[in-house]
């Protein structure tokens, strides 16, 4: 099984970088998603990470350490829109294959001016 | 494209009756993933399916069980119903079993009374 923990809330000003982190412990791991996810709405891909280093995305990048269980979701340039529930998701290593991706419970961003 | 759909998006039901929630993926995808989210315990995985079998299986009871059609339409059911199965029911789907983004549909809100 998986163990995922990430911040509760967190607060940023507009324009400014914030950086989400994510730690796991794993039983066995293929791969590590983030979520962002509006109140009431569904949650939209942001990224994912198999490998080690760091993938970029416009605004966005996240980071992955295998060894140390650990990933970072980075926003620049943040937006009021950017305030959501950001939520790390690790996929299991299962035999057989497929998707049983185990969810942190979210870290709030809040946008300010 | 069209999206993941879901119906009903809102369900109320009372103890001890049954219901049973449908999911229709993204064309041409082949696995379907179901998820329970609430308030205290976030986003949990329920199972997967893909061509027609279930690949994988959460944590969950008997109650919920679900199946999946040979045009890749899924459904959930859960019997029995309890007070704690009030959550927001999401579907995901994606290409393959693994390897691929999943792509969440808007859910459906479920209050047991």
């Amino acid at each position: 099984g998986q163990n995922i923990d990430q911040p509760t809330e967190m607060t940023a000003t507009e324009g400014a970088i914030v950086q989400i982190n994510c730690t796991y412990q794993t039983s066995g791991f293929n791969g590590l998603f983030w979520y962002q996810q509006h109140a009431g709405e569904a949650p939209t891909f942001l990224s994912y990470n198999v490998l080690d280093g760091l993938e970029e995305k416009g605004r966005f990048s996240s980071f992955l350490s295998r060894s140390k269980g650990y990933s970072y979701l980075l926003l620049k340039e943040l937006q009021m829109k950017d305030s959501a529930s950001y939520l790390c998701a690790v996929r299991d290593l299962v035999t057989g294959g497929g998707n049983k991706l185990t969810f942190g419970t979210g870290t709030q961003l809040k946008v300010e001016l | 494209k069209a999206g993941v759909t879901q119906t009903p998006r809102y369900l109320i039901k009372t103890r001890g009756q049954q219901v049973t929630l449908s999911c229709s993926p993204i064309s041409g995808h082949r696995s379907v993933s179901w998820y329970q989210q609430t308030p205290g315990q976030g986003l949990q995985f329920l199972f997967e399916y893909f061509s027609e079998t279930q690949r994988n299986k959460g944590n969950f009871p008997g109650r919920f069980s679900g199946r999946q059609f040979s045009n890749s339409r899924s459904e959930m059911n859960v019997s029995t119903l309890e007070l704690g199965d009030s959550a927001l029911y999401l579907c995901a789907s994606s290409f393959t079993s693994e390897g691929e983004t999943q792509y969440f549909g808007p859910g459906t809100r479920l209050l047991v009374l």
